[in-house]
C-alpha cells in the first residue's frame, strides 16, 4: 500500500504570503492528485499530474517521480484560499484513491 | 449538469439500524466510487465499481453492501450500524473503467452519518 505524508499538517499564513504544501508517497505511481476541501465539506480535484508542472490561477502543482515528491504552491495567498488541501495516489483498493491526511491552510487578511 | 448528488446530507442512526446511502452521477462516468472521511485519518475507499455491474472492495469494506444499479446509480448500505461507522461518506465518480485513479475524480458533496 502506497504511504501519503503532507506537511504541514496545520498552516496560518497571512494575506499576500507564498504558500508551499508538501506530499510524498513510498511506491512508484502514475498519477497524483491534489484536492482542495472547503470549510463547508465539498471536495474539487485541484490538479492531476504526472510529470513536471501544472499551473491554474494562482495555484501550481509540481511533481518529482524519481523523488516520490509534490508540492502544491499558492501565490498571492488571499483569505479565500483556507481550506484543506488533500494530497492523493492512486493504490486505495486497485482502483481507488490513498490519500493523505490534508493540510489545514488558514490565511488571515 | 448536477453533477454527483448523494442523499441523504445527514442521517442520524441507532446501533443496529440500517439505512442506504444513495449516489448518483450524470456524467456518463464509468467508474464510482465510496469513501469515508474520519477525524485525523483522512479519507479511505470502502468500496468502487469500474463498470455496470461490477463492485469490488476497498481498504475498508467491512460492514457495507454497494450496488451499481445502472451506470448512473451506486448505493451504499449499511445493514447494521455500528457506533464505529460514525463518519462523513462521500461518492465520487471518474471518466475511465480500470485505471480511474489515474481520471480526475468529481465529488458528491457528501453524507454526514452519526451512529448512537
Amino acid at each position: 500500500k502506497n504511504e501519503v505524508e503532507q506537511s504541514p499538517q496545520n498552516l496560518t499564513a497571512q494575506e499576500g504570503e507564498f504558500i508551499t504544501i508538501n506530499c510524498s508517497y513510498s511506491v512508484g505511481i502514475s498519477a497524483l492528485h491534489w484536492l482542495q476541501q472547503h470549510p463547508g465539506g465539498g471536495i474539487v480535484s485541484l490538479f492531476m499530474l504526472s510529470s513536471g508542472k501544472k499551473k491554474h490561477g494562482r495555484l501550481i502543482a509540481t511533481i518529482n517521480i524519481q523523488e516520490k515528491h509534490s508540492s502544491l504552491h499558492i501565490t498571492a495567498s488571499h483569505p479565500r484560499d483556507s481550506a484543506v488541501y488533500i494530497c492523493a495516489v492512486p493504490g486505495g483498493g486497485a482502483d481507488g484513491l490513498t490519500f493523505g491526511k490534508g493540510t489545514h491552510l488558514i490565511i488571515q487578511p | 449538469n448536477a453533477g454527483v448528488t448523494q442523499t441523504p446530507k445527514f442521517q442520524v442512526l441507532k446501533t443496529g439500524q440500517s439505512m442506504t446511502l444513495q449516489c448518483a452521477q450524470d456524467m456518463n462516468h464509468n467508474s464510482m466510487y465510496w469513501y469515508r472521511q474520519d477525524p485525523g485519518m483522512g479519507l479511505r475507499l470502502i468500496y468502487y465499481s469500474a463498470s455496470e455491474g461490477t463492485t469490488d472492495k476497498g481498504e475498508v469494506p467491512n460492514g457495507y453492501n454497494v450496488s451499481r444499479l445502472n451506470k448512473r446509480e451506486f448505493s451504499l448500505r449499511l445493514e447494521s450500524a455500528a457506533p464505529s461507522q460514525t463518519s462523513v461518506y462521500f461518492c465520487a465518480s471518474s471518466e475511465r473503467g480500470l485505471a480511474g485513479a489515474t481520471d480526475t475524480q468529481y465529488f458528491g458533496p457528501g453524507t454526514r452519518l452519526t451512529v448512537l
